[in-house]
């Protein structure tokens, strides 16, 4: 059974903190994506990375730094937290295979709170 | 650029009810079509997805047909359930880098 886990479901931090949120898949794929959730947004992506120690930014990466030492683990970074990074963090992940028809399989999510 | 417009939610519906969730999408080439769906408390999960044109997607008692000409993905399940509440999101896959293009989401409540 394919598995996306994220290392924390619920997250509290403080304005300024440096955060980490790691993600890692089973599946040994190339593509991994670190999305967030708002209501009425949809899913923004922040980055994306399509092998080892490569990556890309999205459409909202500012304030967001990713790194990817393993093919398993994608990690995002959040260098200062400020209270406009409060959201919902999803990761995903996906083969190369068949480009635009592969699937990406997601995590739960974690719910992050900035104060 | 590529983007997806999905029908404004909440939805609202009794059990056994038909459900159409409106798709349309703007997209250069031959984009992939997906819709996912969130359950409470969970991340997203495939739903069902269609590569190309007049293909039907289907999974669960969900359909949706890739239709070129409308540049539309619509959702529909004949008779829902109290389980299917949820949020759906449509997306589109373009390009050769597997990144996909999201939908605001259509949350879907179904009452007994």
């Amino acid at each position: 059974d394919v598995k996306v886990t994220q290392s924390s479901r619920y997250l509290v931090k403080r304005t300024g903190e440096k955060v980490f949120l790691e993600c890692v898949q089973d599946m040994d794929h190339e593509n991994m994506f670190w999305y967030r959730q708002d209501p009425g947004l949809g899913l923004r992506l922040i980055y994306f990375s399509y092998d080892v120690k490569m990556k890309e930014k999205g459409d909202i990466p500012e304030g967001y730094s990713v790194s990817r030492e393993k093919k398993e683990r994608f990690s995002l970074i959040l260098e200062s937290a400020s209270t406009n990074q409060t959201s919902m963090y999803l990761c995903a992940s996906s083969s190369h295979g068949q480009g635009i028809r592969e699937t990406q399989y997601f995590g739960p999510g974690t719910r992050l709170l900035v104060l | 650029g590529n983007s997806v417009t999905q029908m404004e939610g909440p939805v609202t519906l009794s059990e056994e009810a038909f459900l159409t969730i409106n798709c349309t999408y703007t997209a250069t080439g031959y984009p992939s079509l997906f819709w996912y769906v969130q359950y409470p408390g969970e991340g997203l999960q495939l739903l069902l997805k269609a590569t190309k044109a007049d293909d039907k997607g289907s999974n669960k008692g969900f359909e949706a047909t890739y239709r070129k000409e409308t540049t539309s993905f619509h959702l529909e399940k004949g008779s829902v359930q109290v389980s299917d509440s949820a949020v759906y999101f449509c997306a589109l896959g373009s390009g050769n880098t597997g990144k996909l293009i999201f939908g605001q989401g259509t949350t879907l409540q179904v009452k007994p």
